[in-house]
């Protein structure tokens, strides 16, 4: 089974700077689905990204954009100009393209507070 | 479009009750996911369904949790009787389903449990 690994539990970013959130994960599949989610203290579960893991380019969606390495494993969250309503539980998820099922699986997420 | 709604969001209930735990999918979405959140164990997948039929039950807890999905509009979640180690936000989710499509889940609010 896939395993989806976030390695910092908690971060801290000053407000308007930069912040990265790691994640790894372990699969023998070559081509699959790889998400952000955030989860703010309202409990709703928001797509941030996503990315195709046959697509070189990596993803951009305004302030957020990932480091995508798929050599490495690695799929990091790239939080620019970080705004206090970014403070959140994120958590990184992998999804197979496989015709097996769509199951997704997440990792155990890293909590993230912007200080003003 | 509504979203997934889950009802109801909160819901305290005495050890030895049942409870049942509602979920409506985005229309058009043929799979449905069961999720629990704890502070202990992260996000756990319970169940997920395609097309109204169960295609993982393997994170079900035990004998003591059902779920059911008898329309492409409707799917329950039933803890029969309820423990305090129940308590725990259960989140349901939707997808398009298909294969090799970059559809992602959609969570819906969640469901707090506080079981006494």
């Amino acid at each position: 089974a896939q395993t989806v690994t976030q390695s910092q539990p908690e971060m801290s970013v000053q407000e308007a700077e930069t912040v990265t959130l790691s994640c790894t994960y372990d699969t023998s599949e070559s081509d699959y689905y790889l998400f952000w989610y955030k989860q703010p203290p309202s409990r709703q579960m928001i797509l941030v990204i996503r990315q195709e893991a046959y697509k070189q380019q990596n993803a951009t969606e305004n302030r957020f954009s990932v480091n995508f390495q798929k050599a490495a494993k690695s799929f990091s969250l790239k939080i620019s100009d970080s705004q206090l309503g970014d403070a959140a539980m994120y958590f990184c998820a992998y999804r197979s393209k496989s015709n097996t099922g769509n199951q997704f699986y997440f990792g155990t997420g890293t909590s993230l507070t912007v200080i003003p | 479009d509504a979203g997934v709604i889950q009802s109801p969001r909160h819901e305290v209930t005495e050890m030895g009750q049942e409870v049942t735990l509602r979920c409506k999918p985005i229309s058009g979405h043929n799979s449905l996911f069961w999720y629990r959140q704890t502070m202990m164990r992260g996000l756990e997948l319970l169940i997920y369904f395609n097309n109204n039929v169960p295609i993982d039950d393997s994170g079900m807890p035990e004998d003591r949790f059902s779920a059911k999905m008898p329309n492409a509009s409707f799917s329950t979640l039933k803890i029969q009787p309820s423990e305090p180690r129940d308590s725990a936000v259960y989140f349901c989710a939707s997808s398009s389903g298909l294969a090799y499509s970059t559809d992602t889940q959609y969570f819906g609010p969640g469901t707090r449990l506080t079981v006494l």
